[in-house]
């Protein structure tokens, strides 16, 4: 059974500061990760996707991946309240990346 | 480019009786993806179609099924309706090649009554 694991939260930080956001997995043929951000009553919305070892940058945000670890992370720096919302960790195992396998998500709030 | 389109945005169905539900991908987009998404249980992987064939399918039971048509658009059909199938469905669409990101379409809500 492929899993995806996250901390449920509710992860609080202040405005400004920087969020971790992580992610473990349990197929080690897992080859893309995405980190997805959901808002209350709305779909899914695509933030990262990381394919190789290291890190990767896109504006306020850093995908982190370790598949030695088996370990894929999130960074937000600078958090605003508009980034309150539900991330969503999913990974593909290759092949048709039309099987994607999420994580339940984290639910982070960022306080004023 | 116009977002992956769902209809209808909510559904209300009672027990026993089936329900389609329908999704237009993004122009170009050639695989269509549906997933179910509860409290409970987190988003859910429930089948892929690719050029009218379905390419994966997840672990739900034979009740739910889906097809795509040659245009790319895809529906999935639920019979004989659980309490348990309450839950917002999502389709998402992606072109299909090796590593390409899936957009999500704004779901269908269905409460099974």
């Amino acid at each position: 059974q492929k899993e995806v694991e996250q901390n449920s939260g509710p992860l609080s930080v202040p405005e400004g500061a920087i969020a971790s956001l992580n992610c473990t997995y349990s197929d080690r043929g897992s080859q893309s990760f995405f980190w997805y951000r959901q808002y209350s009553g709305k779909s899914p919305e695509l933030i990262m996707f990381i394919y190789s070892n290291g890190d990767k940058e896109d504006g306020r945000f850093t995908a982190q991946l370790n598949k030695a670890s088996q370990y894929v992370s999130l960074l937000i720096r600078d958090s605003q309240p508009s980034d309150s919302a539900t991330y969503l960790c999913a990974v593909s195992s290759g092949g048709s990346q039309g099987n994607l396998i999420f994580g339940k998500g984290t639910k982070l709030s960022v306080k004023p | 480019k116009a977002g992956v389109t769902q209809t209808p945005r909510y559904l209300i169905k009672t027990r026993g009786q089936q329900v389609t539900l329908s999704c237009s991908p993004i122009s170009g987009h050639r695989s269509v993806s549906w997933y179910q998404q509860t409290p409970g249980q987190g988003l859910q992987f429930l089948f892929e179609y690719f050029s009218e064939t379905q390419r994966n399918k997840g672990n739900f039971p034979g009740r739910f099924s889906g097809r795509q048509f040659s245009n790319s658009r895809s529906e999935m059909n639920v019979s004989t309706l659980e309490l348990g199938d309450s839950a917002l469905y999502l389709c998402a669409s992606s072109s299909g090649t090796h590593q390409e990101t899936q957009y999500f379409g704004p779901g269908t809500r269905l409460l099974v009554l």
